[in-house]
């Protein structure tokens, strides 16, 4: 039981370049989450999925699209990096119970713009 | 707008006790969670409060006034273990989760 997996662990683009973030769990829970991690700002989050199917955005978006490829996968793309979204990439999922949503979180995603 | 106050650092000794405290401003509310991180590491859930009081989890004591906007993580018989960076956040909404931001747990020997 691997909880939540990101690939990959570090990343270094060029300002203008794209690439996608990948995200998995194995809990068979159905919301998933991308959230962003700049010192001493805490965790924002970018976009979530309630169920397979359903994507929403969150309080940062602009400049990442999601998708919700299956029940397990949730995928964040950047389609033009730019040196603003230098950050470590958290993804996490979570299922209710006692309607409240603990949330797994995966290792991370470090990434530099330049 | 939507804040979430909590102080920057807290230094205590191994085997005290020490309070984290987290004030919050937001346009929803439906509970006051805690996530504990180490350093380099991914954030871990601690406890969750929805409603007013105290829920106790070992070691770790969470605390939620909703009257007054306010919470706090009780830990008690520190441990070296327990240096870390220890995040409130508040469930504004169904899925949608506001995270302060942070306070840096010393504990010293």
């Amino acid at each position: 039981n691997a909880g939540v997996t990101q690939t990959p662990k570090f990343q270094v683009l060029k300002t203008g370049q794209s690439m996608t973030l990948q995200c998995a769990q194995d809990m068979n829970h159905n919301s998933m989450y991308w959230y962003r991690q700049d010192p001493g700002m805490g965790l924002r989050l970018i976009y979530y999925s309630a169920s397979e199917g359903t994507t929403d955005k969150g309080e940062v978006p602009n400049g990442y699209n999601v998708s919700r490829l299956n029940k397990r996968e949730f995928s964040l793309r950047l389609e033009s990096a730019a040196p603003s979204q230098t950050s470590v990439y958290f993804c996490a999922s979570s299922e209710a119970v006692r309607g409240y949503h603990e949330q797994y979180f995966g290792p991370g995603t470090r990434l530099t713009v330049t | 707008g939507q804040s979430l106050e909590q102080p920057s650092e807290v230094t205590a000794v191994e085997g005290a006790i020490v309070q984290i405290n987290c004030t919050y401003q937001t346009s929803g509310f439906y509970g006051l969670s805690w996530y504990q991180q180490h350093d380099g590491g991914a954030p871990t859930f601690l406890s969750y409060n929805g409603l007013d009081g105290l829920e106790e989890t070992g070691r770790f004591s969470s605390f939620l006034s909703r009257s007054d906007s306010y919470g706090y993580l009780l830990l008690q018989e520190l441990q070296m273990k327990d240096s870390a960076s220890y995040f409130c956040a508040v469930k504004g909404g169904t899925y949608k989760y506001i995270f302060g931001t942070g306070t840096r747990l010393k504990v010293l020997a």
